[in-house]
């Protein structure tokens, strides 16, 4: 069975950082592409980030900015985001998201239970 | 960028209702689309992909049909555990999901 485990979220000030992390287990984790989502307070899905197999071509909202930074450890079947230069609008519950294919045009088949952030002074 | 844009926000119904979520996008995406539901304070799951596949493991009772730039989405015998938020994404680069449509008890 497919386990996604989101982890790192937290209070941080604006203008701080933080790194996200998600744990993954029950899969290859090298044969997926993988996905972060995000969901703000009473609001509805926004696709953040996406990394392909190897980590080797990165996908961003445009957004963000260049705020953010997807990877991924393959050796440790974990995914990453760093966050850089938060503000109030990125408060949200963070998705990890596993592709259902190793393509970049694949739904998401298996999320986590998501991770707060939470950014205020 | 290309928009998805779902018709209704809020929908009222009761159990053994029939439903239909539309979702439009702003130009034409073949049949790159996914529909996923919601329940409070949950995680999203995925339900149909290629606008027409059901996922292994999803009820029967939910359909999917479309191509191009229109979409349905259709419960066809609505049940308690539906009632939840329903969302459409185009899931090619950049992966844009629909503002989604909150399916309540009438």
């Amino acid at each position: 069975e497919v386990h996604l485990v989101e982890s790192g979220g937290g209070l941080v000030q604006p203008g701080g950082s933080l790194r996200l992390s998600c744990a993954a287990s029950g899969f290859t984790f090298d044969n997926y592409a993988m996905n972060w989502v995000r969901q703000a307070p009473g609001k509805g899905l926004e696709w953040v980030s996406g990394i392909s197999l190897s980590g080797g071509t990165t996908y961003y909202a445009d957004s963000l900015k260049g705020r953010f930074t997807i990877s991924r450890d393959n050796s440790k079947n974990t995914l990453f985001l760093h966050m850089n230069n938060l503000s109030a609008e990125d408060t949200a519950v963070y998705y990890c998201a596993k592709a259902a294919s190793s393509g970049s045009g694949s739904p998401l088949n298996s999320w986590g239970q998501g991770t707060r952030v939470t950014v205020s002074s | 960028d290309i928009q998805m844009t779902q018709s209704p926000s809020t929908l009222s119904a009761s159990v053994g209702d029939r439903v239909t979520i539309t979702c439009r996008a702003s130009e034409s995406i073949s049949t790159w689309l996914a529909w996923y539901q919601q329940e409070p304070g949950k995680a999203p799951n995925l339900l149909i992909y290629k606008a027409s596949t059901l996922e292994t493991g999803v009820p029967s009772r939910f359909s999917g049909s479309g191509s191009g730039t229109e979409f349905t989405l259709t419960i066809s015998s609505l049940q308690p555990d539906d009632f939840a938020t329903y969302y459409c994404q185009y899931y090619r680069r950049p992966w844009t999901f629909g503002q989604g449509t909150k399916v309540e008890i009438k």
